[in-house]
């Protein structure tokens, strides 16, 4: 059972546009939906996080926005460059519990 | 500062051989995990230390050992190599506030092919 599911599977944009990422959860009591950003032959990275008491968060280019109602997040990357070509994992946690990833996103920036 | 510290960074096993896979972090975190890459498929939880003595099993658990004997080090022990643990693995470290996860720290990544 899929506790985080993330769409698309892959995403090509064109330099200076907008990618965006969703992912949707099931459980409710999930309290922390970090991004994590993954270059080849690395371990991921954290990118950015937001916890379920507010519906948006944004650091410089990145913003993730997080609908609690519709149980789903999403990654806003604003003015993509060719250096956010990477693979990027939404996840999410309960309390201390286990952090669930998704299946990832491969993003490809052209120039 | 090492943070995340895995090896070996590459290994190939024959079918049945047995190996551990060793993980050692420096930042006194409470919280280790194990995952697996494959394509397609993200990255899974196999196993999950919340503190030293204390361990729980996560997505994938078949085939795969842990201990936590220390704060620092959580060895993942495949005890009969299989080809279905061709993979990519990553160990993970990280802390609470506030009873909720914070961020997770992970190591360079174990390629593992099995023959």
């Amino acid at each position: 059972q899929q506790q985080v599911k993330q769409s698309p599977q892959s995403l090509i944009v064109q330099k200076g546009g907008i990618s965006i990422i969703n992912c949707a959860y099931e459980n409710t009591a999930f309290d922390y939906f970090p991004w994590y950003q993954q270059f080849p032959g690395k371990g991921p990275a954290l990118l950015i996080a937001i916890r379920p008491d507010v519906s948006e968060k944004k650091e410089g280019r990145f913003t993730i926005s997080f609908n609690k109602s519709a149980k789903q997040f999403s990654l806003h990357i604003m003015d993509s460059q060719p250096g956010d070509s990477a693979t990027y994992f939404c996840a999410a946690s309960k309390n201390t519990d286990k952090l669930i990833f998704g299946t990832g996103t491969r993003l490809q920036v052209f120039p | 500062n090492a943070g995340v510290t895995q090896t070996p960074k590459f290994q190939v096993l024959k079918t049945g051989q047995s190996m551990t896979l060793q993980c050692a972090q420096d930042m006194n975190h409470e919280y280790m995990s194990w995952y697996r890459q494959d394509p397609g498929m993200g990255l899974r939880l196999i196993h999950y230390s919340v503190g030293a003595g204390i361990t729980d099993q996560g997505e994938v658990p078949n085939g795969y050992n842990v201990s936590r004997s220390t704060t620092e080090d959580f060895p993942l022990r495949l005890l009969s190599a299989a080809p279905s643990q061709t993979s990519v693995y990553f160990c993970a470290s990280s802390y609470s506030i506030s009873g909720s996860l914070t961020e997770a720290f992970f190591g360079q990544g174990t390629r593992l092919t099995v023959v």
